[in-house]
């Protein structure tokens, strides 16, 4: 059965960091791409970023360049995205997806919350 | 950037009816078009992928077609676990979502 359990989340203040993990099993873990998505309370869906499955190509939303920088670990199944430089505007629920047929993300973790403020 | 827009933004609908979201792309994405189901308090589910192709383990009911700009998701036959918000995903070119269709009882 696919996982994907993300933690790392929680209160932290505008400008601070905080480090997400998403921890995989149930599939062949480094065969593919890995996504973050995120939901402001309310709101729709954002996408944030996403890894090759080697880890050497990275993409971003504008949103969050150069302030967030996602990575993976293929021997611990594990996929993170530091988040620094943190803004008002970045709270949301932060899930991580893997990467399924035609770019469609077809399995999601629980997602952990990210609440930015002072 | 792609921009997606889905319609309507709510709907009400009952038990048994038969249901369409519509979601436009400010370009031509092909078939590069995703559905997903969410529930409150819960992570979007695939439905449909690639415009038209039904996720392994979704019910039948649902369907998907279009190409190029416009796109509909449908629902044969509403049940009581359908009432839920769905989200579109285009994957042409990086990703983006539609805002949502939040599906009500009516």
């Amino acid at each position: 059965e696919v996982q994907l359990v993300e933690s790392g989340g929680g209160l932290v203040q505008p400008g601070g960091s905080l480090r997400l993990s998403c921890a995989a099993s149930g599939f062949t873990f480094s065969s593919y791409w890995m996504h973050w998505v995120r939901q402001a309370p309310g709101k729709g869906l954002l996408w944030v970023s996403r890894i090759h499955t080697d880890g050497t190509s990275t993409t971003y939303a504008d949103s969050v360049k150069g302030r967030f920088t996602i990575s993976r670990d293929n021997a611990k199944n594990t996929v993170y995205l530091q988040m620094n430089s943190l803004r008002v505007e970045d709270t949301a629920v932060y899930y991580c997806a893997r990467g399924g047929a035609f770019g469609s993300h077809d399995y999601w973790g629980q997602g952990t919350l990210v609440t930015v403020s002072s | 950037d792609i921009q997606m827009t889905q319609s309507p933004s709510s709907l009400s609908a009952s038990v048994g009816d038969r249901v369409t979201i519509t979601c436009r792309a400010s370009q031509t994405i092909s078939s590069h078009l995703n559905w997903y189901q969410q529930k409150p308090g819960r992570a979007p589910m695939l439905l449909i992928y690639a415009a038209s192709s039904l996720q392994s383990g979704v019910p039948s009911r649902f369907s998907g077609s279009g190409s190029g700009t416009d796109f509909t998701l449908t629902i044969s036959s509403l049940q009581p676990e359908d009432f839920a918000t769905y989200f579109c995903q285009q994957s042409y070119s990086t990703t983006s979502f539609g805002q949502g269709t939040k599906l009500e009882i009516k």
